[in-house]
């Protein structure tokens, strides 16, 4: 089966500009993920959704951050403005059932200059 | 509430010695446990998982993890270290039901030396 697909791969941005991720799960997963991952920290749940519903959004600093999922299949993540920490890598990652383990795609790296 | 702690940020072993990365997880309700494997500017990569099933857990590349609830303990393991393994892996937990988000640890980064 096709993996989740993300892009872009890279991304450089000037801080105060907007940039946005796009994210496609493997057909079916009804759960999909975005996480947030420093360097030298573990990834950080940003937001969780179910088909196009928000399940946790707890983690999301929603003044410049904002997800959508429109149609419960493919989804993004825009940050707008971008602050110099929000460097990152930013992970997406869908599950077919809970309790059977994330796919996670391979991932944008953002660069906040 | 949920946490993850990984004991040691770096770890370093020979090839074909054995690999041990610790993993210490607190957990108010019954957990899920994940480990994942990351290869240098590539997504995470499922190794194992314990789900309340068998408590010794066996994964792929020869990687197998014990779930010691006395010890709150899911050590990964691995007999004999291969160059290949070089990678970081993270440990997760989430809970055994409600919205399943994983809480991950900070990461251990293996070097195998020849």
């Amino acid at each position: 089966e096709a993996g989740v697909a993300q892009s872009p791969r890279y991304k450089i941005i000037e801080k105060r500009q907007s940039v946005a991720f796009w994210c496609n799960p493997i057909s079916g997963h009804a759960t999909l993920y975005w996480y947030q991952q420093i360097l030298g920290q573990g990834p950080k749940l940003l937001i969780q959704f179910q088909n196009n519903g928000v399940v946790d959004d707890s983690q999301l600093p929603k003044d410049r951050f904002s997800a959508e999922r429109l149609k419960g299949v493919d989804s993004t993540l825009k940050i707008q403005p971008a602050k110099l920490e929000d460097s990152a890598v930013y992970l997406c990652a869908s599950s077919l059932r809970t309790g059977n383990g994330y796919t996670f795609g391979s991932g944008t790296r953002l660069t906040v200059v | 509430a949920q946490s993850v702690t990984q004991l040691g940020s770096h770890v370093s072993v020979s090839e074909g010695a054995l690999v041990l990365l610790r993993c210490n997880y607190s957990s108010s309700v019954p957990p899920y446990l994940f480990w994942y494997v990351q290869y240098p500017n590539q997504g995470l990569q499922l190794l194992l998982k314990y789900t309340s099933a068998a408590t010794l857990v066996k994964g792929i590349n020869g990687f197998e993890a014990e779930f010691k609830k006395s010890e709150t303990s899911f050590h990964l393991t691995k007999p004999s270290a291969h160059m290949s393994d070089a990678a970081e892996y993270f440990c997760a937990v989430s809970r055994a039901s409600g919205t399943y988000k994983y809480i991950f640890g900070t990461g251990t980064r293996l070097k195998v030396l020849a």
